[in-house]
């Protein structure tokens, strides 16, 4: 079946501009996260949806960052004023059921880069 | 979470078995061992997870010891395409969901 899908694989964009990223979990899943990756470093936790809610928004950085999920499906990331440190991979993944020890399954993610 | 030790880096002979060690020395009763590789360029691809026996799939084996403060993922065969970063991540089987938290991993480069 069709796995997490990504949009767009990549986004250059330059500083103080608003972009968003498009995430598609896989159907029927229920739980999906969103992850940054910076060049040489592991992928780091920013939030996680339980259906439509954002569970825990604990890992986004400052109160540029924000996502939705309104019907419970696909999300969206969305950055305003972007600055050059945002720069990063932006992964999203998603699991059947939120905890335990559910597979999470990760998309190609999304290059930004901020000029 | 409990924080996780693996080595920066490892070589393995195409077709040997590759042995990725970790050390989670503070993991508690209820933590899990999750095994993830990321091969450049891709997102993050599941491999395998245990809590106390010894787990095998299609992928790799996982040997975790009696006092779980340590374990190894086996990836008995391999071949050019397992090169990748390996994160060993220690989490809650809790039934709250539970994000990754990922360190910097093993590079694992498979040589011809």
């Amino acid at each position: 079946g069709a796995g997490v899908s990504q949009t767009p694989s990549n986004k250059v964009t330059e500083k103080g501009k608003y972009v968003e990223l498009r995430c598609d979990p896989i159907s029927g899943h229920t739980a999906l996260y969103w992850y940054r990756q910076s060049l040489g470093q592991g992928p780091e936790f920013l939030i996680y949806f339980q259906g439509t809610g954002a569970a825990d928004d604990s890992g986004l950085p400052n109160d540029r960052f924000f996502a939705v999920r309104p019907e419970g499906s696909v999300s969206t990331l969305k950055i305003q004023r972007t600055e050059r440190g945002d720069s990063a991979v932006y992964l999203c993944a998603s699991s059947l059921i939120a905890g335990g020890t559910d597979t999470q399954y990760f998309g190609p993610g999304t290059r930004l880069t901020v000029l | 979470d409990a924080k996780t030790t693996q080595p920066p880096s490892m070589d393995c002979a195409e077709g040997r078995a590759a042995n990725l060690p970790c050390n989670h020395s503070t993991i508690s009763g209820n933590e899990y061992v999750y095994w993830y590789r990321q091969i450049h360029s891709q997102g993050p691809q599941y491999i395998i997870h245990g809590l106390k026996n010894n787990e095998t799939n299609e992928m790799a084996s996982l040997i975790i010891t009696e006092d779980r403060k340590s374990s190894t993922l086996i990836l008995p065969h391999a071949t050019l395409r397992d090169t990748a970063v390996y994160y060993c991540i220690v989490g809650s089987s809790s039934g709250s969901a539970r994000q990754l938290t990922f360190g910097s991993g093993t590079q694992l480069t498979v040589l011809p």
